[in-house]
This record gives structure tokens, sequence and C-alpha cells, in this order.
């Protein structure tokens, strides 16, 4: 069974750097099978696209975010992370990861998700 | 960006009830077209993809519609499990883009 857990600190101050992982389970980012992506979705509110990282080293950014985002992967660790700079208020909110179809780039497992407050 | 707009926005229903939602894009998605699930505290969860695929494990209650750029869910026979919040989502061009949701209420 495929599993998803994303990790990294509940509390950022703004101006500061944001370090999530997400590791996998029940399948290996590193077989090229599938994309990987993160969502977020801010308190109260609909779902927001992140980016998309394939094994390949494909990435896609939100153009939103670009200036600020990095999505890596780590295939020895089957994990993938991200990594958002300048922080502000407005990054507060529910980030997700999951495993996204390589065809149509349907998310069919998520993580439970991740709550980040940016906050000083 | 394709802009997605779901309606209703929210509505309210009855166990047993049909009830459609309909998702509307920009600009053609062809059937790159997704529908999600999302109860409070919960991640969304796939219900269909492709425009009318069931995703596996998902009830047959719940069907798609569409193409190009105007989609439905349809849910037959509503279940009290139901009531939750529904996304579509285009994956046919990045950024990939949602819908605002359509909250179902009892």
């Amino acid at each position: 069974q495929v599993q998803l857990q994303e990790s990294g600190p509940g509390l950022v101050k703004p101006s500061q750097t944001l370090s999530l992982t997400c590791s996998v389970s029940g399948d290996s980012i590193g077989s090229g099978g599938h994309g990987w992506t993160w969502i977020r979705q801010h308190p109260g509110k609909g779902l927001e696209w992140i980016g998309y990282i394939h094994s390949t080293g494909t990435t896609y950014y939100n153009p939103s975010l670009k200036s600020r985002l990095t999505i890596s992967i780590d295939t020895s660790k089957n994990q993938f992370s991200l990594r958002l700079n300048s922080l502000t208020a407005a990054d507060t909110a529910v980030y997700y990861c999951a495993r996204t179809s390589v065809g149509y780039a349907y998310a069919d497992y998520w993580g439970q998700g991740t709550l980040v407050t940016v906050s000083s | 960006d394709i802009q997605m707009t779901q309606s209703p926005s929210s509505l309210s229903a009855s166990v047993g009830d049909r009830v459609t939602i309909t998702c509307r894009s920009s600009q053609t998605v062809t059937t790159y077209l997704n529908w999600y699930q999302q109860k409070p505290g919960k991640p969304p969860k796939l219900l269909i993809y492709a425009a009318s695929s069931l995703q596996i494990g998902v009830p047959s209650r719940f069907s798609g519609t569409g193409s190009g750029t105007d989609f439905t869910l349809t849910i037959l026979g509503l279940q009290p499990e139901d009531f939750a919040t529904y996304y579509c989502q285009q994956t046919y061009s990045t950024p990939v883009t949602f819908g605002q949701g359509t909250r179902l209420d009892i």
C-alpha cells in the first residue's frame, strides 16, 4: 500500500525558508512510474498546486511561487522535498504531498498534510 | 492560467438524492479533468480521473462526464458519507488549477 508522509516544522518565522520532506513507502520514486506533487490549502480555503517533480529531474512550478520555490528528489531515500523561501503570512497553509500519474496527472495517493504557520 | 469554476458553491441535499456538480474551464482541457472529495481535516480523495474514469475503490454511484470546457460530477443515491467538499482539477496545462470547491451539506 502506497503511503506518503510529510515532515517539517510547524512554525516558521517570516522571511525564513520552509523545508518540507515527503517520505514515500509502497512505491519507488526512482522507478519513474509516477510523478510527485506538492499542493497546499490555506485555512478554510481551496487547493493550490505548488509544483511537480519526476525522477528524471523534470519539474514544473506554479509561476506564482516559482521565484521562491525549489522541489527536489532523493531516490536513495525515497523522498522528495520542497523549499520555499522568503515566507510571509500568506504562506500559512496545510501542505500536502501526493503521488501523481504520469499521463493524466491525477493525484491518487496523498499524505495527511502538515500545517505550516508563518508567524513571528 | 486556466480558470476552473464550479457551481454551485454549496448545496444542501438529502440521503438518497441525486446530485450534480458542474465544473467549467476557461479554455479547453479536453478530458484532463479530475474530481476529488475532501472531508474536514483530511486530504482530498480521488474520485474520477480523465473526466469519466472511476478510481479503483470508489463506489459506482459516483460518475463523471464531459469534455472540452464543461464537466459534471453526479452522485446517484447520496449516502451519509458523501457529505463533503468536492473539487475539480484540470491537468491539461501548468499551472494545474482547481475549482473553488462545492460544499455538499445535509
